[in-house]
């Protein structure tokens, strides 16, 4: 069956570094990847999608990578800030979204 | 736009009462989705309309789950009769399309069951 896995554990960074988060998936050939964010007591709110044949999507501090081969995205956040902390979230389609638990990133001061 | 709208935000009901979620989605939205998240199983799609007309319910939990979309701008979440396991934030999210765009969520129906 279909599996989604992102980190588990909270990922903790100081403030002003790169937080990288990781979406990882098997049984699956999704057209395309979708990341969220989302904060205690709130709904997720979308962040960026990217194609499979795209490899690298950018917007203002967030980059996105894709790759199929490894079954891989990576999430980047550079020049974090504690603002950024929040739950994370990864989402793969080609029609239906299908959703990973969420990594917990925390930015410290 | 103000959003995708849910209510009520919370809700607090005795098991075996009825409880309705409400939802306006997007206006110009063909997609309507229905979400259950616990911590336990995380994001859970219930059931999605496309047009109003619903094409997925296989993620219902069971025949004590009901949805409607009447119209474009109205769906509904049923629950009848309620019980403690069905304890969860439900959210329901629009998109003009499915995977290749992304979703707007409300901010959700924390319901308790007691």
């Amino acid at each position: 069956s279909q599996k989604i896995e992102q980190n588990s554990e909270a990922l903790n960074i100081q403030e002003g570094k790169t937080a990288t988060l990781t979406c990882n998936y098997t049984n699956y050939s999704p057209a395309y990847l979708q990341w969220y964010r989302q904060d205690p007591g709130r709904g997720p709110v979308f962040l960026l999608l990217i194609r499979e044949n795209e490899k690298e999507k950018r917007k203002e501090r967030l980059k996105v990578t894709f790759d199929t081969t490894l079954k891989q995205s990576l999430f980047h956040i550079t020049a974090s800030q504690p603002a950024d902390s929040a739950t994370y979230l990864c989402a793969l389609a080609n029609y239906q979204l299908i959703w990973g638990a969420g990594t917990k990133l925390i930015i410290k001061p | 736009d103000a959003g995708v709208i849910q209510s009520p935000r919370h809700e607090v009901t005795e098991m075996g009462q009825e409880v309705t979620l409400r939802c306006k989605p997007i206006s110009g939205h063909d997609y309507l989705f229905w979400y259950r998240q616990t911590m336990m199983r995380g994001l859970e799609l219930l059931i999605y309309f496309n047009n109003n007309v619903p094409i997925d319910d296989s993620g219902m939990p069971e025949d004590r789950f009901s949805a409607k979309m009447p119209n474009a701008s109205f769906s509904t979440l049923k629950i009848q009769p309620s019980e403690p396991r069905d304890s969860a934030v439900y959210f329901c999210a629009s998109s003009p399309s499915q995977g290749n765009y992304g979703y707007t969520f409300g901010s959700g129906t924390r319901l308790t069951v007691v």
